[in-house]
């Protein structure tokens, strides 16, 4: 069974130029959470997707975006890029609702901006 | 606002030594901890705990929660250079999602 599959997974943008991510998670799981490793602060929500909506947004300006669509992929979009908007990119995908299991998390995407 | 905080932040050992790493919790609506491993890029799975005094054991790991300090441990005994890396624990809320807030890992280095 394939595993959470991000894309792609390294890419250099420069200052102000907009970006996307994207995120296919494991077959049957419907709701796809990103979240952001910046060096030194961790791991930190970012959106949560289930069922093609989205349920919830972390601490994050309106420049990070994103959707789900029908077969429950995902993108994440992050609009005028900032030099401290480097950091690896992690997606999770899991259950409905996350009834009785863990989140299961993608290999990442790595984005440097410059 | 929510707030997961691991202990040590580093930790170096030697082959053989066992460990103990340090989770405590202040969290809203709290459902169940969740640890982590992370040795590249993507977190895998340990264990999660739902139920306070309750011990999950994998081979050389284990860990317990106590629901009532807010508080869990992971424990690592005969550590191995493969259990290199950073230890991740997260907190899901009440809601049924996985929105886990983080703490900032320990990294933990097994040195022959």
């Amino acid at each position: 069974e394939a595993g959470v599959t991000q894309s792609p997974t390294h890419l250099i943008k420069t200052r102000g130029q907009q970006v996307t991510l994207r995120c296919s998670p494991i077959s049957g799981h419907t709701s796809v959470y990103w979240y952001q490793q910046a060096l030194g602060l961790g791991l930190q929500f970012l959106l949560w997707y289930d069922e093609g909506e989205e349920r919830n947004r972390g601490n994050f300006p309106p420049r990070f975006s994103g959707r789900q669509f029908p077969n429950y992929s995902s993108e994440l979009n992050v609009n005028a890029l900032e030099l401290e908007d480097s950091a690896l990119y992690l997606c999770a995908s899991s259950l409905l609702g996350g009834a009785g299991t863990e989140a299961f998390f993608g290999q990442g995407t790595r984005l440097t901006v410059v | 606002e929510d707030k997961v905080v691991q202990s040590p932040l580093s930790l170096v050992v030697h082959e053989g030594d066992t460990v103990t790493l340090n989770c405590s919790y202040e969290v809203t609506n709290f459902r169940s901890l969740l640890w982590y491993k992370q040795e590249k890029k993507a977190p895998t799975f340990l264990f999660m705990l739902t139920s306070s005094g309750i011990e999950k054991k994998s081979g050389r790991l284990s860990s317990i929660l106590d629901k009532k300090e807010l508080f869990s441990i992971l424990n690592i005994t005969a550590t191995q250079t493969g259990d290199s890396a950073v230890y991740l624990c997260a907190s899901t809320p009440g809601a049924g999602s996985y929105q886990l807030t983080f703490g900032k890992g320990t990294k933990l280095s097994v040195i022959p």
